[in-house]
């Protein structure tokens, strides 16, 4: 079992939509969660990060985590096609003095105008 | 402030050969990890560089090394190449390596092809 599973999707929505993303894990060292974006032949951009449970708001991103249930989610209200990218989740956890990140498979995105 | 640059941006070699791949870290960032991302994967952790130590690791074998430059730049080398290799190779700088949040800015890729 992974310790972040993510649906890769495709995920495919009309211009306006609000998009709900999600990963689980299994983990529950983990201490931080992320959510990357990768449009195609680029590196990934941090979104968003969190630290505990609840929502933080960014925007048109919503970024929600569950640790009792190990659940992690991303809303985009009013998406756009440039909102088209692979979206990632991403978490961590300080082990031997260092900090590393362990990402979902990643859910590929397409708003269509 | 300058970001996070990789070269070279692509890259093909065959099995058994050897590779290097390099990185210039961000302005003020002394941590360098690197990731290896196979096509329709997240990346995964190969090892990170703090202070030119190595210090973590990931599931990645011993033909999988890197170094670390007093100007906190970095490279991944990897010998024996095998055709799993494939894949986007992806660095990733930071202000520090230890016990703290700090964000990983990543750079554009090496997408290695081994033939």
């Amino acid at each position: 079992q992974k310790e972040v599973e993510q649906d890769p999707g495709p995920l495919s929505v009309p211009e306006g939509a609000i998009v709900s993303l999600n990963c689980t894990y299994s983990n529950s060292a983990f201490q931080y969660f992320m959510w990357y974006r990768q449009y195609s032949r680029k590196g990934p951009e941090l979104l968003m990060y969190t630290y505990s449970s609840g929502n933080k708001e960014d925007g048109r991103f919503t970024a929600q985590v569950d640790k009792s249930s190990k659940y992690i989610s991303l809303f985009i209200r009013d998406s756009q096609p440039s909102d088209s990218a692979t979206y990632l989740c991403a978490m961590s956890k300080f082990s031997g003095g260092y900090n590393k990140l362990i990402f979902g498979a990643g859910t590929r995105l397409a708003v269509h105008p | 402030e300058t970001g996070v640059t990789q070269s070279p941006t692509h890259l093909i070699k065959t099995r058994g050969q050897q590779v290097t791949l390099r990185c210039s870290s961000q302005s003020g960032h002394n941590t360098v990890s690197w990731y290896q991302q196979a096509l329709g994967q997240g990346p995964q952790f190969i090892f990170q560089y703090y202070r030119e130590e190595e210090n973590g690791r990931g599931n990645f074998p011993p033909r999988f090394s890197g170094l670390q430059f007093p100007n906190y730049s970095s490279e991944l080398n990897v010998n024996a190449l095998e055709l799993d290799d494939s894949a986007l190779y992806l660095c990733a700088s930071s202000r520090t390596g230890g016990f703290s949040y700090n964000e990983q800015f990543f750079g554009p890729g090496t997408r290695l092809t081994v033939l």
